[in-house]
């Protein structure tokens, strides 16, 4: 069974600065994997994804997320970011040939400070 | 373009009372799942459907069913209220899993907005 281990439950950072939001995966079999944010009272929004081919991924909202095979890592990052990007950040991943089930992580909660 | 919805967006109940939460997924899409997330915690994973079977269990307890009706629309119904199940409730959907290929993006879940249930 996959699991994710988000390592920063929590991340300030003033705004125009740039941001890394870790995220580190395990399983025995090929993933995918994926960024979805959290603003308050609202749903899941897919950031970005990969499935396939090139390692580095480029979602909405100017966020990137690089794939790292050996060393299970997913980072999510942002060049600068805004006010609005204040949200909580969930890491997901789902296995090739298996349940298709997104595991998440426990969350990043990002805070933007002006 | 259509997304995944749920009603009510929000409800209260007391205890050991029950409750139903609906999800309509996108059109095309044929498989729902429903993921519970408690205050301050990531999603878990309920229970999924496609084409009207049930086709992964997660932690889902025993009070609660769901079922996913012809229309492909599910219903989450909840028996037996405790406090602890206080909680957002998403649906998501996807096309069929596994679809064609590795970058099908075939096992991408679209999110609802969540059904709030507060239990009193």
């Amino acid at each position: 069974a996959q699991s994710v281990t988000q390592l920063d439950s929590q991340v300030p950072v003033f705004e125009e600065a740039p941001v890394e939001l870790r995220c580190n995966y395990s399983s025995s079999v090929s993933v995918y994997l994926f960024w979805y944010v959290q603003y308050p009272n609202q749903g899941l929004q897919l950031l970005l994804k990969y499935l396939s081919g090139s390692t580095l991924v480029k979602g909405i909202n100017g966020f990137e997320a690089e794939f790292n095979k050996s060393q299970t890592s997913f980072h999510l990052r942002k060049p600068s970011v805004h006010i609005s990007d204040t949200a909580e950040y969930f890491c997901a991943v789902s296995e090739r040939g298996g349940s298709y089930i997104p595991t998440f992580g426990r969350g990043t909660s990002l805070i933007v400070h002006p | 373009a259509a997304g995944v919805i749920q009603s009510p967006r929000h409800l209260i109940k007391e205890k050991r009372e029950t409750a139903t939460l609906k999800c309509y997924p996108i059109p095309r899409h044929d498989t729902v799942y429903w993921y519970q997330q408690g205050p301050g915690q990531d999603p878990q994973f309920l229970i999924s459907f496609y084409e009207k079977m049930q086709s992964d269990k997660g932690s889902i307890p025993d009070r609660f069913s769901a079922q996913q009706f012809s229309d492909y629309h599910s219903e989450l119904n909840m028996s037996s209220l405790e406090l602890g199940d206080s909680a957002l409730y998403f649906c998501a959907s996807s096309p069929t899993p596994g679809g064609q290929g590795p970058s099908s993006g075939a096992n991408v879940l679209t999110f609802g907005a969540g059904s709030r249930l507060t239990v009193l």
